[in-house]
């Protein structure tokens, strides 16, 4: 049962504006969520947290929210560039767990 | 600086055939994960380790397993390769658990036929 939700499968930006990627998540005992972002033929790779102690967490053009009492989050990235364009995993992980628990991914492409 | 090294990227399997995937981390990490990527799936956790000497498992261990005899290692073996077990096979690594950033290897595709 998928615990962390990515609906939109794929996401179209042009460049220069916001890109806004959603996730949701059904377990409460989530504390602790990150977005990873992949290229093709590679691996993830790190691109921002945040905990649940805060409702905010910026990083240049990203920035995450988090709205626990919706059990959603969101990516912003202001502005959108084509390098961008990759796949963008949320995944989430509790105390009391052992994993991170990964969405399905939005594929972004930002266009020029 | 390498990171987490995966070795193959590629192998193809007749059904029955069995193989070992290869992670190697040089950032001293404790902890090693394996997952498994299928299309219109996130990362499925295949099984884990918490240091040397140690595994776990994970969402999705069966059909596969894995071994740690060394920190900087974290093998993953199937003894008798089934189609269902065609993916891409990411490992990751981190310094401590839950909390902190996994690092990911280029990853390994695999077909079972």
């Amino acid at each position: 049962d998928q615990q962390v939700k990515q609906n939109s499968p794929s996401l179209s930006v042009q460049e220069g504006r916001i890109s806004i990627l959603n996730c949701d998540y059904t377990n409460s005992m989530f504390d602790y969520f990150l977005w990873y972002k992949k290229y093709p033929a590679e691996g993830p790779t790190f691109l921002i947290s945040i905990s649940s102690i805060k409702d905010k967490n910026e990083d240049g053009r990203f920035t995450v929210f988090l709205n626990k009492s919706a059990k959603h989050l969101s990516l912003h990235i202001v502005p959108s560039q084509p390098g961008d364009s990759a796949v963008y995993f949320c995944a989430a992980s509790a105390d009391s767990g052992y994993a991170l628990n990964f969405g399905k991914g939005t594929s972004l492409l930002v266009t020029p | 600086n390498a990171g987490v090294t995966q070795t193959p990227k590629f192998r193809v399997l007749k059904t029955g055939q069995s193989m070992t995937l290869l992670c190697a981390q040089d950032m001293n990490h404790e902890y090693m994960y394996w997952y498994r990527q299928d299309p219109g799936m996130g990362l499925r956790l295949i099984h884990y380790s918490v240091g040397e000497g140690t595994t776990a498992k994970g969402e999705v261990p069966d059909g596969y397993n894995v071994s740690r005899l060394k920190k900087q290692n974290f093998l993953l073996g199937l003894e008798s390769a089934a189609p269902s077990q065609t993916s891409v096979y990411f490992c990751a690594s981190s310094y401590s658990f839950l909390w902190d950033i996994q690092y990911f290897g280029a990853g390994t595709r695999l077909s079972v036929l």
